[in-house]
C-alpha cells in the first residue's frame, strides 16, 4: 500500500511570512494527524481529524495555524504568521481502527524560519 | 498526568554490542505500547505494538517487554548494527482508540 504522503520536504521562510503544508493519508485511514517535532524532541499532537471532523486540536496554537481535512482525504496545515519557533519537522500521520490504530508516518516537512 | 519517559537520553554502543531502552509510563487507562525507530530526516516506523495481555514482542534483532504492573517496557537490540543508529521513541496509545502520549525519545548511535 501507498504511504502517507507530504509536501514539500523543506520549506524556508523569513519571519512573519506564511506557508503551508499538504498531507495525503494511506487510503481507508479514517484518522489523520498533525504533529511538531522540534529538534531532539518526541512528536508533538497538534490536530487531530477523525474523517473530516476534529477530535483533539487542544496543543494548536490558533492564532496563527490552522489546519483542515476537505472531504475526510487528505489535509492542509497552514502557518500565518510564522515565528522563529515554529522551525521544527511537521510530521503527519493517519491511522485505521483495524490495525490498533498504529500510527503510519509520512517523511515529514522540515521548515525553517529565518 | 499522562506521561511517558524514556532512558537514557542518548546512548553510544559499539557495532555488535546489545543494548536495552527503557521506557516508564503512567497513562491511564492503557491500551497499548508501541515502539518506534525515526532515522535521521525521516519519519518514524513501527517496531513493535504490544497490548495490555502481551508481555513480549519480536521484530528480528528488535525485542520489546512490557510490564503492565509497573508500567515498565524495554527495546532490546541483539548484535547491533550502524543502521541502529537512530531515535527510538515509545509512544502509549489509551483505551478508546485516538490517544496516543510520546516519549521524547531515546538517539541511539552506533559506532563501528
Amino acid at each position: 500500500e501507498a504511504g502517507v504522503a507530504q509536501s514539500p520536504r523543506y520549506k524556508i521562510i523569513e519571519k512573519r511570512q506564511s506557508v503551508a503544508f499538504w498531507c495525503n493519508p494511506i487510503s481507508g485511514h479514517a484518522t489523520l494527524y498533525w504533529y511538531q517535532q522540534i529538534l531532539g524532541q518526541g512528536p508533538k499532537l497538534l490536530i487531530q481529524f477523525q474523517n473530516n471532523g476534529v477530535v483533539d486540536d487542544s496543543q494548536l496554537p490558533k492564532d496563527r495555524f490552522s489546519a483542515e481535512r476537505l472531504k475526510g482525504v487528505d489535509s492542509t496545515l497552514k502557518i500565518q504568521p510564522a515565528k522563529l519557533e515554529d522551525s521544527a519537522v511537521y510530521l503527519c500521520a493517519s491511522s485505521f481502527r483495524d490495525r490498533n490504530w498504529e500510527l503510519f508516518f509520512g517523511e515529514g516537512s522540515r521548515l525553517t524560519v529565518l | 498526568k499522562n506521561q511517558v519517559e524514556q532512558s537514557p537520553q542518548s546512548l553510544i554502543i559499539l557495532e555488535g554490542k546489545n543494548c536495552t531502552l527503557q521506557c516508564n509510563y503512567t497513562v491511564s487507562p492503557f491500551s497499548n505500547l508501541r515502539w518506534y525507530k525515526q532515522d535521521t530526516g525521516r519519519g518514524p516506523v513501527s517496531l513493535t505494538i504490544m497490548t495490555f495481555s502481551e508481555n513480549t514482542k519480536s521484530n528480528g534483532r528488535y525485542t520489546a517487554t512490557l510490564d503492565a504492573d509497573t508500567k515498565q517496557s524495554s527495546l532490546h537490540i541483539t548484535a547491533s548494527q550502524l543502521s541502529d543508529s537512530a531515535s527510538y521513541i515509545c509512544v502509549v496509545g489509551r483505551t478508546g482508540g485516538f490517544k496516543t502520549i510520546f516519549g521524547a525519545g531515546t538517539r541511539l548511535f552506533v559506532k563501528a
